[in-house]
């Protein structure tokens, strides 16, 4: 079974530019959750999408925003970027959403903003 | 607030040696405790889960416990091997019925030939 995959791995964009990432799940699992990992603040929850429907947001300002489509396809859009958004943005899926789903990750991409 | 805390920050050991990361949190209500292993600019790969009544689990050479009482956990590594260089996250799960998990801050390890 083909593992959690993200698109583009590598990323360099410029301040004020958007930006939309993408992650496709592991098949049959239907809950996709993204984070944000920096050297200085680690790995922070973004939001959690299950069933196309935004079940759990992290303490993100409204730049960052995501959605999920009908195959379980997740994007994450980052707009106006700042330079504290170079980071490395992970998505993981699992078969469900709950507490004792496990999640498996993605490689991660690599954005950087100059 | 709930807080994940890993000690040491980072850690040098020579191959084939044992070594034992500590993971203390707060968070409440608790769900399960997992330990994480990451590759550089790799994501997290799951090492083990555990539940509230769960002390002690194994994955080959990795053993993580937990004491629910003092809410401390700790994965040992045994025989360490050079593909044992990594960061070790442990991740507590709030028990919310969602996703939500609490990072702790990671333990940078590297093993030395």
């Amino acid at each position: 079974k083909a593992g959690v995959t993200q698109t583009p791995r590598y990323l360099i964009k410029t301040r004020g530019q958007q930006v939309t990432l993408s992650c496709s799940p592991i098949s049959g699992h239907r809950s996709v959750s993204w984070y944000q990992q920096t050297p200085g603040q680690g790995l922070q929850f973004l939001f959690e999408y299950f069933s196309e429907t935004q079940r759990n947001k992290g303490n993100f300002p409204g730049r960052f925003s995501g959605r999920q489509f009908s195959n379980s396809r997740s994007e994450m859009n980052v707009s106006t970027l700042e330079l504290g958004d170079s980071a490395l943005y992970l998505c993981a899926s699992s078969l469900a959403s709950g507490d004792y789903n496990e999640q498996f990750f993605g490689p991660g991409t690599r954005l950087t903003v100059l | 607030k709930n807080q994940v805390e890993q000690s040491p920050q980072s850690l040098i050991i020579l191959e084939g040696k044992n070594c034992t990361l500590q993971c203390n949190y707060t968070v409440s209500p608790f769900s399960n405790l997992r330990w994480y292993k990451q590759d550089t600019g790799r994501g997290p790969v799951s090492l083990t889960i555990m539940t509230f009544s769960e002390n002690t689990k194994s994955n080959g050479r990795y053993t993580a416990t937990l004491d629910a009482d003092t809410k401390q956990s700790s994965l040992h590594i045994t025989a360490s091997q050079l593909s044992d260089s990594a960061s070790y996250i442990c991740v507590v799960v709030e028990n919310t019925g969602f996703q939500k998990l609490v990072f702790g801050t990671g333990t940078r390890l590297l093993v030395s030939p």
